[in-house]
């Protein structure tokens, strides 16, 4: 099975400073792995995924992430965020031969502060 | 576009009733799920089904049943509620043929049981 770890639970950061949201996974198998995003009361939105191919991945609103094979990561960072970008963030993951079981990780609330 | 449509999105249960939570998608999609969220837990799952007629369980299927009649329908039942099973559930579809799917999720359910 696959797990996925999101290190930090709450991240705050002031508006336009750059943010990083870290996300470290664990398989046997190789991996699909996406970025969601949930707001208030929603839903959750697939913000990016990486399937193979390069290993930096760009997705909507300006988030792009980047897989790391030897670090087992797939980190998602945004150069200058907004406050529209506060929410909460889930990585997770699926293997290339159960792709339809995606396992997510706990978390990280984002808080963007002006 | 309608995308997965659950409902109802609140409902308050005493302990020991049962209820069923609806679930729809309008895309066709072979692969449908339920996952609960809990805080600091992250998504997990529930049941799943890959067709009309064929369903597994999850990570935390005990006490809750599913059936899958028609591609279209998913609903989730619990026959007698517990405290444990307050949460909010979400339902979600993909298109099971292809690796690297996107999920999509409904909007959430939440249940509190009393």
């Amino acid at each position: 099975a696959q797990s996925v770890t999101q290190l930090d639970s709450q991240v705050p950061v002031f508006e336009e400073a750059p943010v990083e949201l870290r996300c470290n996974y664990s398989s046997s198998v190789s991996v699909y792995l996406f970025w969601y995003v949930q707001y208030p009361n929603q839903g959750l939105q697939l913000l990016l995924k990486y399937l193979s191919g390069s290993t930096l991945v760009k997705g909507i609103n300006g988030f792009e992430a980047e897989f790391n094979k030897s670090q087992t990561s797939f980190h998602l960072r945004k150069p200058s965020v907004h406050i529209s970008d506060t929410a909460e963030y889930f990585c997770a993951v699926s293997a290339w031969d159960n792709f339809n079981k995606f396992y997510f990780g706990s978390g990280t609330k984002l808080n963007v502060k002006p | 576009n309608a995308g997965v449509t659950q409902t109802p999105k609140f409902q308050v249960l005493k302990t020991g009733q049962s209820m069923t939570l609806q679930c729809a998608q309008d895309m066709n999609h072979e692969y449908m799920s339920w996952y609960r969220q809990d805080p600091g837990m992250g998504l997990r799952l529930i049941h799943y089904s890959v067709g009309a007629g064929i369903t597994d369980q999850g990570e935390v299927p005990n006490g809750y049943n599913v059936s899958r009649s028609t591609t279209e329908d998913f609903p989730l039942r619990l026959l007698s509620a517990a405290p444990s099973q307050t949460s909010v559930y979400f339902c979600a579809s993909s298109y099971s043929r292809a690796s690297g799917n996107t999920i999509y999720f409904g909007e959430g359910s939440w249940l509190t049981v009393v």
